[in-house]
């Protein structure tokens, strides 16, 4: 299958600093990216739709002045938690679809702690 | 609203059992199906995709699928404690894997 990196894999912050986390698609090209967020036992939710060359689109609800898209070329999107506060510690998980088939794929997900 | 429901679980299944997981959706139009495993702490994995009617067969993992009924089933045979997992199921609307809603998930324990 098609392979999605996401780095880092674990990150400590202080509060009120901002953190980026890179999703990278190995093997193939993706216009589009999806980021989400999962908190300890509970289902994933979709944040946002990351869309390469253009503004990404949030779920209601995520605020997008604090969840901060970019995906500036076919590879690579990030996602910037800017002025982190401890309740957004959560596992951040991306995706992606190879796109010639309707399968998506995930990274390994990155832990943030913020403290 | 696009909808898939699933049980949360936990089932619970002796080791060497068949586990049987279920997941329904809402969306007639929906065009290929997803059963992801999710260890705990991890991100989720692709383990089986089905795109009609029928049973798709790989390993000791069937996925049945019943667009009739909007259902889709995975079955885990002979079952193992590395099996324990939370089971994901997810539903497409397109062809192109832009358009996913995924199930709550359902836990499931395998027990030695």
């Amino acid at each position: 299958g098609a392979v999605v990196s996401q780095h880092p894999s674990r990150v400590i912050c202080k509060s009120g600093t901002s953190v980026k986390i890179e999703c990278r698609s190995l093997d193939f090209q993706a216009t589009t990216m999806f980021w989400y967020r999962q908190f300890p036992k509970k289902s994933l939710m979709l944040m946002a739709t990351s869309n390469e060359g253009s503004k990404a689109t949030y779920e209601q609800g995520v605020e997008k002045d604090k969840f901060l898209i970019n995906h500036a070329s076919l590879t690579l999107s990030t996602l910037t938690v800017t002025s982190a506060h401890p309740e957004d510690s959560s596992f951040y998980i991306c995706s992606a679809s190879p796109g010639q088939t309707p399968t998506l794929y995930f990274g390994e997900g990155s832990w943030l702690t913020v403290v | 609203q696009k909808e898939v429901e699933q049980n949360s679980g936990p089932l619970s299944v002796p080791e060497g059992a068949i586990a049987s997981l279920n997941c329904t959706y809402s969306d007639r139009g929906s065009q290929s199906f997803f059963w992801y495993r999710q260890y705990s702490g991890k991100s989720p994995e692709l383990i089986m995709s089905i795109y009609s009617n029928g049973d798709k067969e790989d390993g000791r993992f069937t996925a049945q699928l019943n667009k009739a009924s909007q259902y889709v089933s995975l079955l885990i045979r002979d079952s193992q404690p590395s099996d324990s997992a939370t089971y994901l199921c997810a539903v497409n609307s397109d062809n192109y894997g832009q358009n996913f809603v995924f199930g709550p998930g359902t836990r499931l324990s395998v027990l030695p």
